[in-house]
């Protein structure tokens, strides 16, 4: 199974203030994605590192991954009420299926 | 921006319905899966499609589920006669593998089953 755990389960932050997840997985991965869902919604994808990339940049997001310890982390850089969601990491090898964990509720607090 | 399409957004059915939940996917797409997700509880992977056929199934795809692509369009997934457990949040998404590896997911269909 390439399920992804997060970590924490649940985080809650003032607006403006950084938020961090961790990711960390058991099997060797072609790349890494992390998605965020809305309360019930469907799931939006956010950002795609691949294995042979260490970190990766998007607006506010900005992704580390390092395989050698099978562990990614999601930095969401001055945050705002729209963030509060909840977020997912989903390791890959291919056209897999996706295998979700509980995943981290961010709550951002105005 | 292309997206993922699902219809309907909210289906009531009586217990022992059929139902099909359907779905368009990006039109370049090959590979075509659906997920669900039970209230509260983890987004759970149902079946992926690729090549006019099943590639994987989970063991909640029993026996009272199947998909189909009637046309080059639209993906159904139809559950034959449903129990009040199947009751959940339904999810499509698609996969252009030759440009990607993501997996872009539709806003989902919500299942109720009384």
């Amino acid at each position: 199974s390439q399920q992804g755990e997060e970590d924490p389960q649940a985080l809650s932050i003032q607006e403006g203030e950084n938020a961090t997840m961790n990711c960390s997985y058991k099997t060797s991965i072609n790349n890494l994605q992390w998605y965020r869902q809305n309360s019930g919604r469907g799931l939006v994808h956010l950002i795609l590192i691949r294995s042979n990339e260490r970190e990766k940049h998007s607006g506010r997001l900005r992704v580390t991954l390092d395989t050698s310890k099978k562990s990614s982390s999601l930095l969401i850089t001055a945050s705002r009420a729209a963030d509060t969601a909840s977020y997912f990491c989903a390791p890959r090898r291919g056209a897999q299926k996706l295998v979700f964990g509980q995943g981290t509720r961010l709550t951002i607090n105005p | 921006e292309p997206e993922v399409t699902q219809t309907p957004s909210h289906q009531v059915t009586q217990m022992g319905q059929e139902v099909i939940l359907r779905c368009v996917p990006i039109s370049n797409h090959l590979y075509f899966y659906w997920y669900r997700q039970i209230l509260g509880q983890k987004v759970e992977f149902l079946v992926s499609f690729y090549n006019n056929e099943i590639s994987e199934k989970s063991e909640i795809f029993d026996d009272q589920f199947s998909v189909e692509r009637p046309d080059g369009s639209n993906f159904t997934l139809k559950i034959r006669s449903t129990k009040l457990e199947d009751s959940a949040m339904y999810f499509c998404a698609s996969l252009d593998r030759e440009h990607a590896d993501t997996q872009y997911f539709g806003p989902g269909t919500r299942l109720t089953v009384l």
